[in-house]
């Protein structure tokens, strides 16, 4: 079974402050068709989750250019850049070779 | 806008059964993949299951933990995603979402979810 480890468990972050969040997996990542199949969803205060990346290092549609993510097969990690208020919540990483998540990180704010 | 609305949650005794239905909108339901996704309090998300749309023969992928217990449905012509749940344990107490592929990964798009409580 593959396995997500993400850290840190919390992260807080003053607003304009970058902040970053490291999932490392078990097994790479690579699929056969040369796809990455890491996600990122962000969970906000009881909201359901919402896609931020998709294959590793693609921007979803309608989220803000201050998150990125990058990586190698294995190792990965989602940038905020200029933290703002609203991206309080709980940070999970994802693969879809076997559809399991991360255990989380939470984002607050000081 | 893509709206899903999952119904048919509540309190049911172990050992009992319920069906979450999820009615979808503004998007071309029978185009896409379905899933359903649980979220135990304070833990990760955990795929359940996902079926596939007509083109690929509406074939379906479970999660060990449930496979045998739980079944994934839709209708195409209601644009509802359903999920049978059977023989249910307290361990299944969750909150339970439907999610749609928007062409981005299986997950693009999630409802608002529904809680399921399995208890005596």
């Amino acid at each position: 079974d593959i396995v997500l480890t993400q850290a840190p468990l919390s992260v807080s972050v003053t607003p304009g402050e970058s902040a970053s969040i490291s999932c490392r997996s078990s097994k790479s990542l690579l699929s056969s068709k040369g796809i990455t199949s890491l996600y990122w969803y962000l969970q906000k205060p009881g909201k359901s989750p919402q896609l931020l990346i998709y294959r590793m290092s693609n921007l979803a549609s309608g989220v803000p250019d201050r998150f990125s993510g990058s990586g190698s097969e294995t190792d990965f990690t989602l940038k905020i850049s200029k933290v703002e208020t609203e991206d309080v919540g709980v940070y999970y990483c994802a693969q879809f070779l076997e559809f399991t998540f991360g255990s989380g990180t939470k984002l607050e704010i000081k | 806008e893509v709206k899903l609305l999952e119904s048919g949650g509540g309190l049911v005794q172990p050992g009992g059964s319920l069906r979450l239905s999820c009615a979808a909108s503004g998007f071309t339901f029978a185009d896409f993949y379905m899933s359903w996704i649980r979220q135990s309090p304070g833990k990760a998300p955990e795929w359940l299951s996902f079926i596939r749309n007509k083109a690929n023969s509406y074939t379906t992928e479970y999660n060990p933990s449930v496979k045998g217990r739980f079944t994934i449905s839709r209708d195409d012509t209601q644009n509802v995603l359903y999920l049978q749940m059977n023989t249910l344990r307290a361990e299944d107490t969750a909150i339970y979402y439907c999610a749609s592929d928007g062409g981005y990964s299986l997950f693009d798009y999630w409802g608002q979810g529904v809680m399921v409580t399995v208890s005596s």
